[in-house]
């Protein structure tokens, strides 16, 4: 596609609930990242895809956060049991090469209650 | 502390002000600089590179000073459409292309 595309763009979810984001990125962008931007933060980083190899997954807050892009291409960020403190806008990005300059997504937007 | 650090603002400036916004970053092994516009509940957009020489487009101009680890933004002649969030960021490798973002400034420019 000729963006980044992020589903859903927003999304509501009950305390304890699990959700799935999904990201997809710009056909034969081979690096992808995952930001998390809390209300009037800047975005933070999750973590990072070359291809389907997740190189860099230092900044997933906890192990109910998870992270797959099993074919190199459409990824998808998983948050078990949600908090409210997960709140927040989720940006995903891709690029050819892991050069900065990169396309961000539109980002879906959750909140939990 | 923070590994980039902004003044949050907001700055409100008139049209046609002259205003500069500046950053700085905890580690010096910092490899590229950068400065992302963010529009309200858009995403981030590639502003502008910021390189040691210093460089300019248009109404923008950005600077580096790696010895104080401070960057900078300023934009002259302000329009209305320059109002957004302006986010300073910096990568430690070129490899991953990881941005490390500052909270960023918030810019209103009123007619």
């Amino acid at each position: 596609g000729a963006g980044v595309s992020q589903s859903p763009r927003y999304k509501v979810a009950k305390r304890g609930q699990d959700v799935a984001l999904r990201c997809d990125p710009i056909s034969g962008h081979v690096s992808l990242f995952w930001y998390q931007q809390a209300l009037g933060q800047g975005p933070e980083f999750l973590t990072y895809f070359q291809n389907e190899a997740q190189l860099d997954k230092s900044g997933l807050p906890s192990d109910r956060f998870f992270a797959e892009r099993p074919e190199g291409s459409v990824s998808t960020l998983k948050i078990q049991r949600t908090q409210q403190e997960d709140s927040a806008v989720y940006l995903c990005a891709s690029s050819r090469t892991g050069e900065p300059g990169y396309t961000f997504g539109s980002g879906t937007r959750l909140t939990v209650v | 502390r923070k590994e980039v650090e902004q003044d949050p603002g907001p700055f409100n400036v008139p049209e046609g002000a002259t205003v500069a916004f500046n950053c700085t970053y905890s580690n010096s092994a910092s490899q590229s600089f950068f400065w992302y516009r963010q529009d309200c509940r858009k995403e981030p957009k590639l502003l502008m590179s910021v390189y040691s020489s210093g460089n300019e487009d248009g109404r923008f101009t950005a600077q580096l000073n790696r010895a104080s680890q401070y960057i900078s933004l300023l934009i002259r002649d302000s329009k209305l459409s320059d109002s957004a969030t302006y986010l300073c960021v910096v990568t430690l490798s070129s490899n991953t292309g990881k941005l490390i973002f500052g909270q960023g400034t918030t810019l209103q420019v009123k007619p």
